[in-house]
């Protein structure tokens, strides 16, 4: 089984660019979440999708960020313009959606975010 | 004061030793608890699931506490591919389902 795949792994961008990030989940996986993690923390939630619907955006910075899986499967987090506090490593992970409580979520390698 | 707290570290112990981590949560609603290892420059993977009568496997054992809201992961026996940064996890499912991550304890474990 193909694991979560996201592109790209690595970007360096100046301040005020535009950046794109995306995520295949595992297939049949419906639930979908972009994280963020900064140097020595845990990973933060940005936004959690089931099917394509966002349910739980309330930790997206919405004035620079958004997101959107479209049909229900891959997803693509952008953010305009970055600032240097961007800086960090995006997360997306999948599961089936399961009973609340008995989700493990699979990762993918992360894309890391450098703003200059 | 985060939802999800564990102890700083990092613990730096030798080859062969026992080493304890703590984690405490403070919602008590939390329903579900894990484990995560995160090796350096790599994404979190699922260590072990922590149940209220406690789990084992192999040289790692899970305890939960929920009177205490208190969770722990015991290593015996560490390895030097024990190194690495041990996430606690909670889920909870009041104010809408969420997994909640703490800031994670760093090991190295040294020759």
């Amino acid at each position: 089984e193909a694991g979560v795949v996201q592109s790209p792994r690595y970007k360096i961008i100046e301040k005020k660019q535009p950046v794109a990030f995306w995520c295949n989940p595992i297939s049949g996986h419906n639930t979908l979440y972009w994280y963020r993690q900064n140097l020595g923390q845990g990973p933060e939630l940005l936004i959690r999708y089931e099917n394509e619907e966002a349910v739980d955006d309330s930790q997206l910075p919405k004035d620079r960020f958004s997101a959107e899986r479209l049909k229900g499967v891959d997803s693509t987090l952008k953010i305009q313009p970055a600032e240097l506090g961007d800086s960090a490593v995006y997360l997306c992970a999948s599961t089936r959606t399961a009973p609340a409580g008995a989700n493990v979520l699979t990762f993918g390698a992360g894309s890391r975010l450098t703003v200059l | 004061r985060k939802e999800v707290e564990q102890d700083p570290g990092p613990f730096n112990v030798p080859e062969g030793a026992t080493v304890a981590f703590n984690c405490t949560y403070s919602n008590s609603a939390s329903q579900s608890f894990f484990w995560y290892r995160q090796d350096c420059r790599k994404e979190p993977k699922l260590l072990m699931s922590v149940y209220s009568s406690g789990n084992e496997d192999g040289r790692f054992t899970a305890q939960l506490n929920r009177a205490s809201q208190y969770i722990s992961l015991l290593i015996r026996d560490s390895k030097l591919s024990d190194s690495a940064t041990y996430l606690c996890v909670v889920n909870r499912n009041t104010g809408g389902f969420k997994t909640i991550f703490g800031a994670g304890t760093r090991l190295f474990v040294k020759a």
